[in-house]
């Protein structure tokens, strides 16, 4: 009965390779987001989705492309892997509103090689 | 702008009371939060406050706002080796897009 679950838990790849990191939530939430903390652990949205639309895209390089085929997944493709890339991607939704609290995945931890 | 400031780091004495400090620099706010980390884990969602508030208590949590010096801190009463974690302050931006700007979270130490 996970609320936020995230697959893989762990990704190690090399640079240059395209991966994906896939999030569900089973909270009927509006709004999913998915989350990057580097390794001094700032964590910093990277985008939002309310309802499939894409409502935050922050400074995020192009080669990060999120998908959400419905709203209770949010999937973050990522293209052509540098080694700046490595970090804990979190996903986290919440329902619709200002207030409202977010639920947050286990993380996936990526290092780009 | 945005933009959310925390000590990097407090070591406590089991028993003792933990006060974690955080500034943050936009008026606009509506909310801020505290969350907790723990290794390997996500953040769980500690306690809020409505920006129209002063203090809020939640058990042996208490959190002050000062609005005027956008200063928000967390106090935690007879902490526990269990509260070790990290802990992130953090803002809503007023907007309903649900945007939480965070600092860059506090390092709980608890000392038996």
């Amino acid at each position: 009965d996970t609320a936020v679950s995230q697959t893989p838990k762990y990704l190690v790849t090399q640079m240059g390779n395209d991966k994906s990191i896939k999030c569900e939530q089973n909270l009927g939430h509006d709004t999913m987001y998915w989350y990057k903390q580097d390794s001094k652990k700032f964590l910093k949205i990277m985008f939002s989705y309310n309802n499939k639309e894409l409502i935050i895209n922050e400074t995020v390089p192009n080669r990060f492309s999120p998908k959400s085929p419905d709203k209770a997944h949010l999937n973050l493709h990522i293209n052509s892997l540098e080694l700046g890339d490595s970090a804990v991607y979190f996903c986290a939704s919440s329902p619709v509103g200002v207030g409202s609290e977010q639920y947050f995945g286990p993380g996936t931890r990526l290092t780009v090689t | 702008g945005e933009d959310v400031e925390q000590s990097l780091f407090l070591s406590v004495r089991e028993g003792d009371s933990s006060v974690i400090n955080c500034t943050y620099t936009d008026s606009s706010s509506t909310y801020l939060y505290w969350y907790k980390q723990e290794p390997g884990a996500g953040l769980q969602l500690l306690t809020y406050i409505f920006s129209n508030m002063d203090m809020k208590q939640d058990q042996r949590l208490t959190v002050l706002l000062n609005k005027k010096d956008k200063h928000l801190s967390l106090r935690i009463a007879d902490t526990q080796t269990g509260d070790s974690a990290i802990y992130f302050c953090a803002e809503s931006m007023g907007s309903n897009t649900g945007k939480l700007i965070f600092g860059q979270g506090t390092t709980l130490q608890v000392k038996p």
